[in-house]
């Protein structure tokens, strides 16, 4: 059974930089044809797609986030991170990690909330 | 970006009623439309892939319908556990965009 787990920061300053890492157990994060991806949700409110990498390490984002975001993957660590840079009130979330395949995201981590305050 | 469209936003239901939440992409999606349930407090969890395919470990009373621009999740005889908020989600093309939510309310 494929677990996964975000860790990281709860809090961070605005102007800064957020950074979770999503550990994944349960198989291995290379075997497979899978995506891994990152997905947010405001309090209250709906599900935002931040994005994706595959493996291989090519990686898709959102626009609306494309120049603060990245996504990269360790695999010898069987992790995958998201970095995102200049947050503001507006990135305050629950961060989700989750596996794809191949464009359900059918294993979810528990999701950890970031809150952006000073 | 795709837009998703569902509706109603929110409806109240009893057990054993037959329920129907619709979603509409702003352009052809194809079948790459995904349905998911979130109870408060916990993350997503899948139920429908390609349009109409129910993910494993799902209860049958869940199916999904549609192609192009209009899809649909049917709950059959919602039981207790069934109240929770859904979200469609476009995986044709990126960004993927959900739908704002239906939230299923006990009558």
């Amino acid at each position: 059974q494929v677990q996964l787990q975000e860790s990281g920061p709860g809090l961070v300053k605005p102007s800064q930089t957020l950074s979770l890492t999503c550990t994944v157990s349960g198989g291995s994060i290379s075997s497979g044809s899978y995506y891994w991806t990152w997905i947010r949700q405001p309090a209250g409110k709906g599900l935002e797609w931040i994005g994706r990498i595959y493996t291989s390490g090519s990686s898709n984002y959102n626009p609306s986030l494309k120049s603060r975001v990245t996504i990269s993957v360790d695999t010898s660590k069987n992790q995958f991170s998201l970095t995102l840079t200049s947050v503001t009130a507006a990135d305050t979330a629950v961060y989700y990690c989750a596996r794809v395949v191949p464009g359900l995201l059918d294993y979810w981590g528990q999701g950890t909330l970031v809150t952006v305050s000073s | 970006d795709i837009q998703m469209t569902q509706s109603p936003s929110s409806l109240s239901a009893s057990v054993g009623d037959r329920v129907t939440i619709t979603c509409r992409a702003s352009q052809s999606i194809s079948s790459y439309l995904n349905w998911y349930q979130q109870k408060p407090g916990k993350a997503p969890k899948g139920l429908i892939y390609a349009a109409s395919s129910l993910q494993s470990g799902v209860p049958s009373r869940f199916s999904g319908s549609g192609s192009g621009t209009d899809f649909t999740l049917t709950i059959n005889s919602l039981q207790p556990e069934d109240f929770a908020t859904y979200y469609c989600q476009q995986s044709y093309s990126t960004p993927w965009t959900f739908g704002q939510g239906t939230k299923v309310e006990i009558k």
